[in-house]
């Protein structure tokens, strides 16, 4: 059973377009990742989100925590090339066990 | 943040063989975990590396198939031993502070098992 459920799991889109990528639990955590990971390359963490309701701005990415902290969301504005690649949510749990989100794949197209 | 060299960045195996991944920090940390992670898919952790001690391993790995060491805070050895293709995966190596926070990545070996 996953502990992070991604949607979507795929997502090929136009340069210039916007997405949003989901990260669901049922589970509650006390924080939540975001990582991007480009091929050959090991993830690289984006943010980490910790209060409910917590809103984060990258430049064109916006993450938000959920208010009951057992959710989050990447929304790209404008999503270029550069932003192509797999987009993984982590966080630990009231466990303190690490888990990794089933992992969103982005291709943008020029 | 800390920098994370591994070695080799990719091999190739016969099966039946094993092969060892180094993992090289440029600081002392705390944690130190291993990785498998299927292409374009999510990381499954294999195991913490504790130093000075044996390392803790997830449900479904274990220590002869994946021997691990960590002689002190700022290297690790993962071996993938008695290789099959079913082995063939990319191997990640992390570091951390503590089991529940951020981690940071190497860039991986990427393995294929003929």
């Amino acid at each position: 059973t996953q502990l992070l459920e991604q949607s979507p799991q795929f997502l090929s889109i136009q340069e210039g377009e916007n997405l949003t990528v989901y990260c669901n639990s049922s589970s509650v955590f006390s924080s939540l990742q975001w990582y991007r990971q480009e091929p050959g390359e090991g993830p690289v963490l984006l943010v980490t989100v910790v209060t409910g309701g917590e809103v984060k701005k990258l430049k064109r990415l916006t993450f938000q925590f959920g208010d009951a902290r057992k959710d989050s969301s990447l929304h790209i504005t404008a999503a270029q090339p550069g932003d192509t690649g797999l987009y993984l949510c982590a966080g630990p749990n009231t466990g303190n066990q690490f888990y990794f989100g089933t992992g969103t794949s982005l291709t943008v197209i020029p | 943040s800390a920098v994370i060299s591994q070695k080799p960045s990719r091999d190739i195996c016969q099966r039946g063989t094993s092969l060892t991944i180094q993992c090289q920090v440029d600081s002392q940390v705390t944690m130190m975990f291993w990785y498998r992670q299927q292409p374009g898919q999510s990381l499954t952790l294999i195991a913490t590396a504790n130093q000075g001690s044996e390392a803790t391993y997830e449900s479904g790995f274990v220590i002869d198939k994946f021997p691990i060491s960590r002689p002190n805070l700022t290297f690790s050895t993962l071996t993938v031993s008695n290789m099959s293709p079913e082995d063939s995966s990319i191997y990640l190596c992390s570091v951390g502070t503590a089991t529940n926070q951020p981690q940071h990545f190497g860039d991986g070996t990427r393995l294929s098992i003929l």
